[in-house]
């Protein structure tokens, strides 16, 4: 299994543009999420899904959209990014309510 | 939304040095977990323990639910141990994982 994977690992946008981050995972998993991580801080949630085409909002959802369309893909699109989007984002995903939670390798994003 | 505290919140050691980091959680929990945070930005996941106590090696947890705590033991520390230790719960009426601010820690040779 690849586990959790993320593309791209590193990506610098101008403000006002637009870009999607992808996530996939191979394992099956119902549950997927997306976190931010500021300096210095813990992650804080975006938006997550239970399940192929249910999505919900996280702790900072504002600036981001998301879909569900299969299992395995949870992409996070930015549709107009500002220099406050600039972090490390992470795609998590775990097989189910109260289960080990698995985190992909982060994309960091800075927005100039 | 539940409260999640990491005491201490920086430790410096010297290698070989054994220590504790605290997770102070305000909620009833169905998921607990802790994570190293590397110095390249990696979350590794080293325990995932809602109640009771695990070992890893030179690592072990140990969680009291009904006490809204769980503490992480590093022995023997090495200076790959360094990097932030974080603590991410789930309350048991909710569905997202919730994380403390970390313990950042520094194991010098």
């Amino acid at each position: 299994n690849a586990g959790v994977t993320q593309t791209p690992k590193f990506q610098v946008l101008k403000t006002g543009q637009s870009m999607t981050l992808q996530c996939a995972q191979d394992m099956n998993h119902e549950y997927m999420s997306w976190y931010r991580q500021d300096p210095g801080m813990g992650l804080r949630l975006i938006h997550y899904s239970v399940g192929a085409g249910i999505t919900d909002q996280g702790e900072v959802p504002n600036g981001y959209n998301v879909s569900r369309s299969t299992t395995e893909d949870f992409p996070l699109r930015l549709l107009s990014a500002a220099p406050s989007q600039t972090s490390v984002y992470f795609c998590a995903s775990r097989i189910g309510q109260g289960n080990e939670q698995f985190f992909g390798p982060g994309t960091r994003l800075t927005v100039l | 939304g539940i409260q999640v505290e990491q005491s201490p919140p920086d430790l410096i050691l010297q290698e070989g040095a054994n220590s504790t980091l605290r997770c102070n959680f305000s909620d009833s929990v169905n998921n607990l977990q802790w994570f190293h945070q590397n110095p390249w930005g990696q979350l590794i996941n080293l325990f995932y323990i809602p109640s009771g106590t695990k070992q890893n090696g030179r690592l072990s947890a140990t969680t009291v639910a009904t006490e809204r705590y769980s503490l992480l033991y590093i022995s023997s520390s090495q200076t790959t141990d360094s990097g932030v230790y974080f603590c991410a719960v789930r309350e048991t009426s909710g569905s997202r994982l919730t994380f403390g601010e970390g313990t950042q820690l520094t194991v010098n040779p």
